[in-house]
This record gives C-alpha cells, sequence and structure tokens, in this order.
C-alpha cells in the first residue's frame, strides 16, 4: 500500500512568486491535515480536512496560504504571494476518519521551499 | 493550549549506551502523548503514544517512554543505542481539539 506522497519534494522560487504543493493521501484516509517546520523549530499545525471540508483552519499563517481537497483526495496548498518566512519544510499526514488510534498520522516526506 | 518542551536539541551517545531523550509538556486536558521519529529522508513516523492506562509504554525498536504526571514529563529511553537509531525524534502532545503540537526536536548522534 503507497504511504502519503507529497509533490515537489524541494521547491526553490523567488521573493514574490506562486508555489503549489500536492499531498496525495492513503488511499481511504477522510482525514488530512497539512504541518509546517520553519528553520529547525518545532513542527506547526497548519489545517485539516475531513473529506473535502475544512475541518480546522486555525493555524494558517495569512491569507496568502490557500489549501484544497477537491474530491476529498489529494490536497493542494498554495502560497501565493510567497515571502521569505514561508521557507520550511511542509509535511502533509492522513488518517482514516474512523477507528482511528489518537495521534496515529501518517506522514509524508515533506516538500522543502525555499524562498529567496 | 498545549505546549511540548524537549530538552537539548542535540544529543549524542556511544552505541551501546543509554538513549534518554527528554519532554516536558503542558496542557489544560488530560494529554495525550506521542513520540514521532524521522529518519534521514522520510517522513515522520508513530514510535510509541500514551493514551490511558500503563503509563510506561513500549513502541517499536526497543524504545520506551514513561508518562509522569507529577512532572509533566514523557521522556524517551532506549537501554542500548544503535546506529540505526540515528535520526530526528518528536515528541507531540493532543489536545481537545485533535490536533497535535510537537516540540520542536531531538537530533540523536550515535557514535562508534
Amino acid at each position: 500500500e503507497a504511504g502519503v506522497t507529497q509533490f515537489p519534494s524541494h521547491s526553490v522560487i523567488e521573493k514574490g512568486q506562486t508555489v503549489t504543493l500536492r499531498c496525495d493521501p492513503i488511499s481511504g484516509h477522510d482525514n488530512l491535515y497539512w504541518y509546517r517546520r520553519v528553520m529547525g523549530k518545532e513542527i506547526k499545525f497548519l489545517l485539516h480536512f475531513v473529506k473535502e471540508s475544512k475541518q480546522d483552519e486555525s493555524g494558517m499563517p495569512n491569507n496568502r496560504f490557500l489549501a484544497e481537497r477537491t474530491g476529498g483526495t489529494y490536497s493542494t496548498l498554495k502560497v501565493q504571494p510567497a515571502e521569505l518566512e514561508d521557507s520550511g519544510v511542509y509535511f502533509c499526514a492522513s488518517s482514516p476518519l474512523s477507528g482511528r488510534a489518537l495521534g496515529e498520522l501518517f506522514f509524508g516526506e515533506g516538500s522543502r521551499l525555499t524562498v529567496l | 493550549a498545549q505546549s511540548v518542551t524537549q530538552l537539548g536539541s542535540h544529543v549524542s551517545v556511544s552505541e551501546g549506551a543509554l538513549v534518554l531523550l527528554r519532554c516536558n509538556y503542558s496542557s489544560s486536558v488530560p494529554p495525550y502523548l506521542f513520540w514521532y521519529v524521522q529518519y534521514p529522508n522520510q517522513g515522520l513516523q508513530l514510535l510509541l503514544k500514551y493514551t490511558t492506562g500503563a503509563t510506561l509504554v513500549k513502541g517499536i525498536n526497543g524504545f520506551e517512554a514513561e508518562f509522569k504526571k507529577s512532572e509533566t514529563s514523557f521522556h524517551l529511553t532506549k537501554p542500548s543505542a544503535h546506529m540505526s537509531d540515528a535520526a530526528e525524534y518528536f515528541c507531540a502532545v493532543e489536545g481537545s481539539a485533535r490536533q497535535l503540537t510537537f516540540g520542536s526536536g531531538t537530533q540523536l548522534t550515535v557514535l562508534p
């Protein structure tokens, strides 16, 4: 069974440009989360989808970030326009809707974003 | 609100020595506590978890952690380090919002 897949693994863009990160969760996982780790600091929650609906987006830093999950399958996280402080590693995680062991999220390898 | 403090961003141990990674938490609700590990070029993987019941929990690869409510701690230990244990370790707490709050991570180096 394929794990959580994220694309691209690394993106280098200039300040002001747009980047779109993609996450393919494990098939059948209705919960999808985005987390971010900036400059070796703690990993912080960004938002949570249940199927195609945003359950909690309290961690989104500002309106330059837009997350979508059309059809309840893969998700995209767009940063427009990118700023220097957006550099970091963006993690996606998924879990089943029911029967999920608490805290047991399945993480992707992360997408490293570098904004110059 | 929840928070997690991991003491020591870098820990080095010799192969065969005890591994001790420290984690302290604060939580406004009874905490669910976790340790995740990230090996190079891989995603985070659940190592072990405490939800309820026995306060000493065992995880994969010989790791264990003890929940101590009075000390608000959840330290991770392994009796004998192996070279393959070199990785970054994250302590996390899940609160009422079902979000994970992570610590800043501890990079473990195992010396031959």
